[in-house]
């Protein structure tokens, strides 16, 4: 079975300084990793995804994330973070095949000004 | 959001009532998926489709039935709906290679009484 665990259900950051948003998964075989994001009483956008090669993905809005095998993690990171960023975020994981995603129980991003 | 809509947007029910919610796509899309989010849980998988008639179950499908006659529609049906299925359900599509992207529609917010 896969899973996905997102450790801290809230991050507090200030305007300007780097966020990150931490996710460890679990799956069999080679892992397809996502990062989406949810703005209030909208449905999830699609920030970025790990498939294969590099190991630092960069995304939409100026978000990345850093592929770990080893430690099996895909955290979300933003150099300077905006007001604008703040949200739910969503890691989740699928294996090649089935196609089926699992996701996390979400992140709670907040920029403060 | 990706040329998905769902109907209806919110729906308030009572107990033991049938409920119909509608996917749409105008991506001609071969995957098709329906989940639930509930607080703390993240999203969790109702039912997928893989094609014009052919679905299959997900994490959380008891209470739920699924159909899609056509490319374009999905539809979710609760044949009795409960308390417990008081949810936001969203709806989401991905193309046929292996490392397409799910995107989900705007979701419905279905109340049950």
């Amino acid at each position: 079975a896969q899973s996905v665990a997102q450790p801290e259900d809230q991050v507090n950051v200030a305007e300007g300084n780097p966020l990150t948003v931490k996710c460890t998964y679990s799956v069999s075989g080679n892992p397809y990793l996502f990062w989406y994001v949810q703005y209030p009483n909208r449905g999830l956008q699609f920030l970025l995804k790990y498939i294969t090669g590099d190991n630092l993905v960069k995304g939409s809005y100026g978000f990345e994330a850093e592929f770990n095998k080893s430690q099996t993690s895909f955290h979300l990171k933003k150099p300077s973070a905006l007001v604008s960023d703040s949200a739910l975020y969503f890691c989740a994981v699928r294996a090649a095949l089935p196609r089926q995603l699992t996701f996390g129980s979400g992140t709670q991003l907040t920029v403060l000004p | 959001d990706a040329g998905i809509t769902q109907s209806p947007r919110h729906k308030v029910t009572e107990t033991g009532t049938p409920v119909t919610l509608r996917c749409h796509q105008t991506e001609n899309h071969r995957y098709m998926y329906w989940y639930r989010q509930d607080p703390g849980h993240g999203l969790r998988l109702i039912h997928y489709s893989y094609g014009v008639k052919d679905t299959d179950k997900g994490e959380v499908s008891d209470g739920y039935s699924v159909s899609r006659s056509k490319t374009e529609d999905f539809l979710l049906t609760l044949e009795s709906a409960t308390s417990s299925q008081t949810s936001v359900y969203f709806c989401a599509i991905a193309g046929t290679d292996t490392t397409d992207t799910q995107y989900f529609g705007p979701g419905t917010r279905l109340t049950v009484l």
